[in-house]
C-alpha cells in the first residue's frame, strides 16, 4: 500500500539557518505529492504541492521537487523565520484516493 | 479566505459514552472527509463522503463510528461508545472534487481533541 516516510524531529534551528525535512514515499501509480503545515492551534494547511515527477512545488519561499527515481519530495527554505515554528506534514494523494500523511516534523526556529 | 469550522475545539468525555464531533464545511465543496491523528502518530484516513454516502473508508472506521450530514452545512462524525483508544485528534476537510491528486485540494478544519478517560 501507499506510505510516506519522514525525517525523525524535532528540528531545531536558528533563524536564517537553511530547512531541509526530508520524505520519502511508496506508492502504485502515479501520486500527487504534498506539504501541509499546521501553525499551533490552526488546522492543517497545504504549503505546496507537485502533481508529477520533476515538478516543483514553491511557496512562502519553501520548495519541494518531486522526484520519481529517488520517490522523494525533500521540504527546503533558505532562510528559515522564527514564524515557520510548525509541524510540516509530507503526504501523497491519488486520484480516486485519500491522503496518506507522514507522521509530521516539529520545526522550531530561535531567533 | 473559505474555511473549514470544527467544534468542540477539545471535548473531554468517559469511556463508554457517545461523542459528536461537528464540522461546517466549505460552502461549495461536495466532498467530506475525516481523519484523526492519535499523539505521537500520524494523520490516519478515517471516511470520505459524497452525495450523501460513504463512498470510502478504512479498516479503522468500524460499527462504532457513523458520519452524517443532517443538514446543508454541518457534517457530523458519531462515536457510538467511546473507548480509550479514541482519544486523538479528529480533523474534518473537504473538497471540491473527489480525491487528493491533480488539481484537487482538501482544505482542513483545525481539528477537535478528544480525550477518553
Amino acid at each position: 500500500g501507499d506510505s510516506v516516510t519522514q525525517m525523525e524531529g524535532p528540528v531545531t534551528l536558528s533563524e536564517e539557518a537553511f530547512l531541509t525535512i526530508n520524505c520519502t514515499y511508496t506508492a502504485t501509480g502515479y501520486p500527487s505529492l504534498f506539504w501541509y503545515v499546521q501553525y499551533p492551534g490552526e488546522g492543517l494547511q497545504l504549503l505546496l504541492k507537485a502533481t508529477k515527477a520533476d515538478d516543483k512545488g514553491s511557496n512562502k519561499g519553501f520548495e519541494a521537487t518531486y522526484r520519481k527515481e529517488t520517490t522523494s519530495f525533500h521540504l527546503e527554505k533558505g532562510s528559515v523565520q522564527v514564524s515557520d515554528s510548525a509541524v510540516y506534514f509530507c503526504a501523497l494523494g491519488t486520484s480516486y484516493g485519500k491522503l496518506t500523511f507522514g507522521q509530521g516534523t516539529i520545526l522550531t526556529v530561535h531567533p | 479566505e473559505p474555511e473549514v469550522t470544527q467544534t468542540p475545539s477539545h471535548q473531554v468525555t468517559q469511556m463508554g459514552q457517545e461523542v459528536i464531533l461537528r464540522c461546517v464545511p466549505i460552502s461549495n465543496h461536495l466532498y467530506f472527509y475525516w481523519y484523526r491523528q492519535i499523539l505521537g502518530q500520524k494523520v490516519e484516513f478515517l471516511v470520505s463522503f459524497y452525495n450523501n454516502e460513504i463512498s470510502e473508508k478504512s479498516e479503522i472506521f468500524d460499527d462504532q463510528f457513523s458520519v452524517e450530514r443532517p443538514d446543508g452545512s454541518n457534517f457530523t462524525l458519531k462515536i457510538r461508545s467511546t473507548k480509550l483508544e479514541d482519544s486523538a485528534m479528529y480533523f474534518c476537510a473537504s473538497s471540491e472534487g473527489q480525491g487528493a491528486a491533480g488539481a484537487n485540494v482538501l482544505t482542513f478544519g483545525a481539528g477537535s481533541r478528544l480525550t477518553v478517560l
